[in-house]
């Protein structure tokens, strides 16, 4: 699986919109690019994926760039809640089945009231 | 409820002492693994299932078994636990989506010491 670099950390005011970008320039053409999110000490939870084209669910929106080699989660309205280390991480989607899967050590993101 | 389940969620144990992380998962998911957590490390995963009685190695195995004998459940047992071992472990499983693509689903977490 191809390797993301994201920044350590970044602030954010309520209510505006939070972009979080991840560096992945080794990407292949079948990786797709993964977004979890980790409040605290919980289990990481699910965002968003994507492979080319731009996803949005009811969560945050994900923009990839047309070469792919980077993309931004987008969470448009952040409040104090979405204070936590979001994880950016590609993998391999195939038949043959899921393989071992790196994190890394994801953004902090501190939503500021 | 969908949902994933570790056990226990806070050990203390000692140095050399077997001990066994138990998981379960009632989505019918082919696929589990299990994580640790350190600080400034991020998660690293340690072992992984595709299926009953398949199981596989992550980045950080050594000191660590598994084993796969349901689908429900994927244990972790540590045989001789050391003082580097202390951690705070995730145990997740997923399915296939369209496309197979996976997302996974994370359990509550277990926080081990072992002195």
């Amino acid at each position: 699986d191809a390797k993301t670099t994201q920044p350590t950390s970044m602030d954010c005011a309520e209510g505006r919109a939070a972009n979080l970008p991840c560096n992945h320039s080794t990407i292949s053409g079948n990786e797709y690019v993964y977004w979890y999110r980790q409040i605290h000490s919980q289990g990481p939870q699910y965002i968003i994926h994507g492979l080319k084209n731009n996803e949005t669910n009811e969560m945050a929106s994900l923009i990839i760039t047309e070469d792919r080699k980077s993309s931004t989660l987008i969470l448009p309205h952040a409040t104090l809640r979405d204070t936590a280390v979001y994880y950016c991480i590609v993998r391999v989607g195939s038949s043959g089945g899921y393989q071992k899967v790196t994190f890394g050590t994801g953004t902090k993101l501190q939503v500021i009231p | 409820e969908a949902q994933v389940t570790q056990n226990p969620r806070y050990l203390i144990t000692v140095t050399g002492k077997k001990l066994t992380v138990t998981c379960s998962q009632n989505m019918n998911h082919e696929y589990m693994s299990w994580y640790r957590q350190d600080p400034g490390l991020g998660l690293r995963q340690i072992y992984y299932s595709m299926n009953v009685e398949v199981t596989d190695k992550g980045d950080v195995p050594e000191g660590y078994k598994v084993s796969r004998k349901e689908k429900r459940n994927f244990p972790l047992i540590l045989e001789s636990p050391s003082p580097n071992q202390t951690s705070l472990y995730f145990c997740a499983s997923s399915f296939r989506l369209a496309g197979e693509i996976y997302e996974q689903y994370f359990g509550p977490g277990t926080r081990l010491t072992v002195t």
